[in-house]
This record gives structure tokens, sequence and C-alpha cells, in this order.
């Protein structure tokens, strides 16, 4: 199994407060990405590093921001979390940018009440 | 927007039997992949197929790819308990971007 830990695995907030997921991987991948799964919408794509310090949006970037000091570090940061940011979170590497399969974790629960 | 759509949502067969799911997508691809999601755990990467590639199999799985359908089916056979899980297809229409469908469950009945 690829080396990718996901923490915290579970986390209940409340509505406007800061929540940082942190995904740190073991592999050396140069490519790391953040999903949310929320039921009817699969997986879309939040934010994703092409390397350190560089980060760019996905299709739903909107109230997030990510950062990547190292490389086995990508952490994704809710500034001001809302009920509507209740999902799975899953980060996710590649080795590959054009081909690519993906290594995924094992998940962020994270409940905005 | 999703790029793939898995059909059916649900799926439940008893062990023994064969699963088979599609997969349609809108935009030209470089290659499409199929990823098993056992409940509560991440996906995990099961098969994936060129654009220039027809069908594939590996192990009890068979993928094949429709370009000008734009579709793409998963075919498990001598299906297990096991195998109970979501499937997703995942298409890589461009660089960092590998866009998934919502998902068929399969229940696999022993």
């Amino acid at each position: 199994d690829a080396g990718i830990t996901q923490s915290p695995r579970h986390k209940v907030t409340e509505t406007g407060t800061p929540v940082t997921l942190r995904c740190h991987q073991t592999e050396n991948h140069r490519y790391m990405y953040w999903y949310r799964q929320d039921p009817g919408h699969g997986l879309r794509l939040i934010h994703y590093s092409y390397g350190v310090k560089d980060t760019d949006k996905g299709e739903v970037s909107d109230g997030y921001s990510v950062s990547r000091s190292k490389t086995e570090d990508f952490l994704l940061t809710l500034e001001s979390a809302t009920s509507s940011q209740t999902s799975v979170y899953f980060c996710a590497i590649s080795a590959d940018r054009d081909v690519g399969e993906l290594f995924f974790g094992e998940g962020s629960r994270l409940t905005v009440l | 927007s999703q790029q793939g759509e898995e059909d059916p949502q649900a799926l439940s067969i008893q062990e023994g039997e064969n699963a088979t799911m599609n997969c349609s997508y809108k935009t030209s691809i470089n290659n499409l992949q199929w990823y098993r999601q056992n409940s509560g755990r991440g996906l995990v990467h099961l098969i994936l197929i060129r654009s220039n590639e027809r069908e594939k199999h590996s192990g009890r799985l068979r993928v094949t790819l429709d370009t000008s359908k734009k579709s793409s089916s998963l075919l498990i056979t001598a299906s297990r308990a096991a195998d109970t899980a979501s499937y997703f297809c995942a298409t890589r229409a461009a660089v960092n971007k590998l866009t998934f469908g919502g998902g068929t469950r399969v229940l696999v009945k022993p």
C-alpha cells in the first residue's frame, strides 16, 4: 500500500471555525491532490499540487486553500467552515501527471454543525 | 460536473455471477481508469486503458473502451463476496485532471 496518511480521520466542528486537514506521504511523489466525496457527486477535485509551493485550483476550490511547504505534506484549510463543506475528504498522490494512476488515503470525515 | 457517468447506479448479483457496469463520458480522453472503493475506505486503482486501446484484462477484470461512443465497460467475472464495493470510472482528459463519475455500488450475495 502507498504510504499516505490523512489526519485527522474524523472531525466535528462548528460553522465559522477554521479547519486544517493534513496529508502526509512517504512515496516522494511529486503530485498531490485533495478531493471531496459527496453522495450523488462522486469525487470532485478541490486543489492539487505539482511540486513544493506549486498548487492550482480544481473544480470546487471556493472556500478552500492549500499549502505545500515540503514534498511529503499537503495541507487543506477551510478558513471558515460552512455546513456545505461537510464531506469526506480524500488525499491522493501520483508520480506521473500525464497518465498517473492515483493512490488514495483513507479519507477524513468532516462534519460542520 | 462529472465527466464520467456510471450505469447502473447499483447492482446486486449472486456469488459466481458476472458483474458488468458501464461508464459514459463527454469529452476526448487520454485514458480511462477504474477504481474500487470498499465501504469507509479510500479508492484503489484497478486498471487503466489508454485511448488507443480497445480492451484490457487484469485477472478477473475485463475493461473495454469505445472512443467513438465515449463509453467504457468493466466486467468482473466469477464474482466473490469480497468484490462487494463501489466502482468508479475516472477519465483523464488533460494534465492533472482526473475526473470521477458517481460510481456503481455492487453487492455480491453469498
